[in-house]
């Protein structure tokens, strides 16, 4: 299978900066994707990395290194609204474009 | 772009009866969608995919014929549960994809109780 491993839970405090790990399985792989999902609402695309290397989007970032089989979300000057949970999804050739879900990384901002 | 709706947003049943839940593509055409459902405090649990035109293809565990899909249009696709029971309470979510792109477009999910 194409498991997906990324930390339940973390916490941080009120403008700091924190980074979310995320493991995957490198055959046949394509992309990997980050999600934020507020309680009782639907996942928010957040990130698209295809490519070696870091992506930058305001306040947060995205790495991954395909030979590693590793990525990770960067959230910087962290805010109480970013307490949410955090989906890394892996897309596989070989999975009709299914999306590999992770078990979500619950971030718990604290003043 | 790229808006998918749900309907309802949420849906008191009772035991034994069925719920119709759609999911709409507002803005492209959605050539598979995908049937997710989530407990608290966990991940998304992929049900079913289904391409407009062909039989949804079911997810190991997942019953097909309690949990129907129809994807009768490239921007609607229905999730009927039927006979439900209380261990079906839970929140149900679709997401939609365009040609080759594996990125998903998310609705904003259906909050099923059943009494």
């Amino acid at each position: 299978g194409q498991n997906i491993d990324q930390p339940t839970e973390m916490t941080a405090t009120e403008g700091a900066i924190v980074q979310i790990n995320c493991t995957y399985q490198t055959s046949g792989f394509n992309g990997l994707f980050w999600y934020q999902q507020h309680a009782g609402e639907a996942p928010t695309f957040l990130s698209y990395n295809v490519l070696d290397g870091l992506e930058e989007k305001g306040r947060f970032s995205s790495f991954l290194s395909r030979s590693k089989g590793y990525s990770y979300l960067l959230l910087k000057e962290l805010q109480m609204k970013d307490s949410a949970s955090y989906l890394c999804a892996g897309g596989y050739y070989n999975q009709g474009g299914k999306l590999i879900f992770g078990q979500g990384t619950e971030l718990s901002v604290k003043p | 772009g790229a808006v998918v709706s749900q309907h309802p947003s949420w849906v008191i049943c009772k035991s034994g009866t069925s719920v119709k839940i759609e999911c709409r593509s507002l803005d492209f055409q959605a050539t598979t969608m995908f049937w997710y459902r989530q407990f608290p405090k966990q991940s998304l649990m992929l049900m079913a995919t289904s391409n407009e035109g062909s039989k949804a293809t079911y997810e190991q565990g997942v019953e097909k014929d309690k949990f129907l899909i129809n994807h009768a249009s490239l921007t609607l696709s229905t999730l009927t549960v039927t006979s439900a029971h209380p261990e079906d309470s839970s929140f149900y979510i679709c997401s939609a994809r365009s040609g080759g792109s594996y990125e998903q477009y998310f609705g904003p999910g259906t909050r099923l109780t059943v009494t």
